[in-house]
């Protein structure tokens, strides 16, 4: 596709559960992002993908958060055991690598309410 | 760690007026980028910035990267209602990968 595509754009669950969140990043981008957007605030990174490299997880809140990437293919989001604080917008993004710096594309993101 | 203090938070102006946005940094950063995002969406690039001094225009909008390459602005002119949305400011820093964000300005046009 021509954009970052992600699913589901929304999930509702209820607290205690499991919840899966997918990106797709642009073909050829190599870098991927995921962040969280609280409601009215601004993006808090969560944790970075560079190709085959160990990802950079210094973002995420807590064990119950982990994520996934196959080379530089699709990337899944994982939260355990979700909690109210949990609700948020997940957003992915990807960006080329190489040469000179380019930006972030964004997915819409996966809008995920803990009741 | 490293912020981006940006400003105003948010805005209520008349359509037609000119608008100005900027954000400030203790760090220096190689990159300076603005993104706008509409309700339900990801952010989307507006403009790239990649040095220090530099200015440059996307139609009615203008940034430009400051010397001390601690800050940037935004201007959009003679606003009109599609440019209702948060605007934010993000900057590289020229040590790694990550961006740095700013909290957002809020742009709302009243009829």
């Amino acid at each position: 596709g021509a954009g970052v595509s992600q699913s589901p754009s929304n999930k509702v669950t209820e607290k205690g559960k499991d919840v899966e969140l997918r990106c797709d990043p642009i073909s050829g981008h190599t870098a991927l992002y995921w962040y969280r957007q609280r409601l009215g605030q601004g993006l808090e990174f969560l944790i970075y993908f560079q190709g085959n490299s160990a990802p950079d997880k210094s973002g995420l809140p807590s064990d119950r958060f982990s994520a996934e990437r196959t080379g530089e293919s699709v990337s899944t989001l994982t939260i355990q055991r979700t909690q109210q604080e949990d609700s948020a917008v997940y957003l992915c993004a990807s960006r080329q690598t190489g040469g000179s710096y380019s930006p972030l594309h964004f997915g819409n993101g996966t809008r995920l309410t803990v009741t | 760690g490293q912020q981006l203090n940006q400003s105003p938070q948010s805005m209520f102006i008349q359509e037609g007026e000119d608008v100005s946005m900027n954000c400030t940094s203790s760090s220096i950063f190689n990159t300076w980028l603005w993104y706008k995002q509409d309700p339900g969406e990801g952010p989307v690039l507006l403009i790239a910035l990649y040095k220090a001094g530099e200015l440059t225009s996307n139609g009615r909008l203008t940034a430009q990267f400051g010397i001390t390459r601690k800050d940037s602005f935004l201007n959009i002119s003679a606003s009109i209602p599609s440019d209702v949305g948060i605007y934010f400011c993000a900057g590289q820093l020229a040590s790694n990968y990550q961006l740095i964000w700013g909290a957002g300005t809020k742009l709302i046009i009243k009829p």
